[in-house]
């Protein structure tokens, strides 16, 4: 079983470049999450997507941006990476947001902007 | 909105020993779920436990446990026989029943160590 895989684990980026965070799950969940987790902190949701062709912003969406057009796949979208880009980020998806509704998580992508 | 807050930054606990994580939270909502999740040095998220608002009866799963206070919305989570395993960072979660599309929001976390 997959579950969420992210794609790549880990990326070097210079201030200004571009860049496309890849997941995609293999559970058929209609909901899709983008976190990032700074250093000592917690979670903090970028853009969520309620199914397909349905993205909606989250806390922090400034500076990203998402599409969501196959079930499967969530892509997130640096245009003009930033040092306070830096960070770790996580995809989450999950089945339903009912009492069983729970969130599955990627590895993660390790991002670094210099 | 609604805010978790994890006012432990790091805890200790010695193997075998029993180590309780603190977690409160604010809401006007009734109708909830609070989550606890594991996070260790491979940066996994990984659920440990969860609770349902509406249940007054405190969730648990093996070692883990939950103190559920509806009422102090205060949601801790009791590890009994620690681990070495169980060093990692620890989140407390928060997520609306109804709405929300089932969005969580994070605590900043709890980083727990195991001393041998």
């Amino acid at each position: 079983n997959a579950g969420v895989t992210q794609t790549p684990k880990f990326r070097i980026l210079k201030i200004g470049q571009s860049m496309t965070l890849q997941c995609t799950q293999d559970m058929n969940h209609n909901y899709m999450y983008w976190y990032r987790q700074d250093p000592g902190m917690g979670l903090k949701l970028i853009y969520y997507s309620v199914g397909a062709g349905i993205t909606d912003k989250g806390e922090v969406p400034n500076g990203y941006n998402v599409s969501r057009s196959t079930t499967e796949d969530f892509p997130l979208r640096l245009e003009l990476a930033a040092p306070s880009q830096t960070s770790v980020y996580f995809c989450a998806s999950s089945l339903t947001q009912g009492s069983k509704n729970i969130q599955y998580f990627g590895a993660g992508t390790r991002l670094s902007v210099l | 909105a609604q805010t978790v807050t994890q006012s432990q930054p790091e805890m200790s606990v010695q193997e075998a020993e029993t180590v309780t994580l603190s977690c409160t939270y604010d809401t006007s909502e009734s109708d909830y779920y609070l989550f606890w999740y594991k996070q260790p040095p491979s940066r996994q998220m990984i659920l440990v436990i969860r609770q349902e608002a509406y249940k007054q009866q405190n969730a648990t799963e093996n070692r883990f446990s939950v103190n559920f206070q509806k009422a102090a919305k205060s949601f801790s989570l009791k590890i009994s026989d620690s681990q070495l395993g169980d060093a990692a960072m620890y989140f407390c979660a928060y997520r609306s029943y109804f709405t929300n599309a089932g969005k969580s929001t994070f605590g900043d976390g709890t980083t727990l160590t195991v001393k041998p």
